[in-house]
């Protein structure tokens, strides 16, 4: 595809429930980042895949977040008894690897509402 | 610790120019980035600073001090559709390379 694409783009929820949020990276992008931006407030960092792996997890708040990358190229993004601290705008991104220059391009993101 | 400050809102006139300052404190400095976002939509790259000086690219220019932890973000002629966030990012070695991001500066231009 021509760029990052999220689904769905909005997703609304009950305090408790499993939610999956994915993503479909640029073609060829082994890079791969999720994060979640709540209003008014920059980006922060969940995750980072490169190929299949997570690279770095640091960012994931705690063990209810999940993500899986199994064949390098589309990722989900698993919450597991959402609470409503959790909503917010959950950002997927993807580069063309990881070289510090490599500028990362930014899908339309899931809006998160937990109830 | 990693902290970056950017004003949090700003107002300029069309045609103007406008200079929206980063500073930020990292141990590990990796480059530096300046994103547009618009409400409602997904960040969008601007620029890319690794070394000092001026990077000039079209009606937008992005100045680096390492020296100083700043930045700033230059916006010549300013046009209606440049209202927008703008994020500047710090990418920090120390924090396994990711990108360390300010809350964002909300340009306001009117006519």
């Amino acid at each position: 595809g021509a760029g990052v694409s999220q689904t769905p783009s909005n997703k609304v929820t009950e305090k408790g429930k499993y939610v999956e949020l994915r993503c479909d990276p640029i073609s060829g992008h082994t890079a791969l980042y999720w994060y979640r931006q709540s209003l008014g407030q920059g980006p922060e960092f969940l995750i980072y895949f490169q190929g299949t792996g997570a690279a770095d997890d640091s960012g994931l708040p705690n063990d209810r977040f999940f993500a899986v990358r199994p064949e390098g190229s589309v990722s989900t993004l698993k919450i597991q008894r959402t609470e409503r601290g959790d909503s917010a705008v959950y950002l997927c991104a993807s580069s063309l690897g990881r070289a510090t220059y490599n500028e990362q391009f930014f899908g339309p993101g899931t809006r998160l509402t937990v109830l | 610790g990693q902290n970056i400050d950017q004003p949090t809102e700003m107002t300029a006139t069309e045609g103007a120019i406008v200079q929206i300052n980063c500073t930020y404190q990292t141990s590990g400095f990796n480059g530096l980035f300046w994103y547009q976002q618009h409400a409602g939509e997904a960040p969008t790259f601007l620029s890319y600073n690794v070394l000092d000086g001026l990077e000039e690219k079209g009606r937008f220019s992005s100045f680096l001090s390492r020296s100083k932890g700043y930045s700033y973000l230059l916006l010549k002629e300013l046009q209606m559709k440049d209202s927008a966030s703008y994020l500047c990012a710090v990418r920090d070695y120390r924090s396994n390379y990711q990108l360390i991001w300010g809350a964002g500066t909300k340009l306001i231009i009117k006519p």
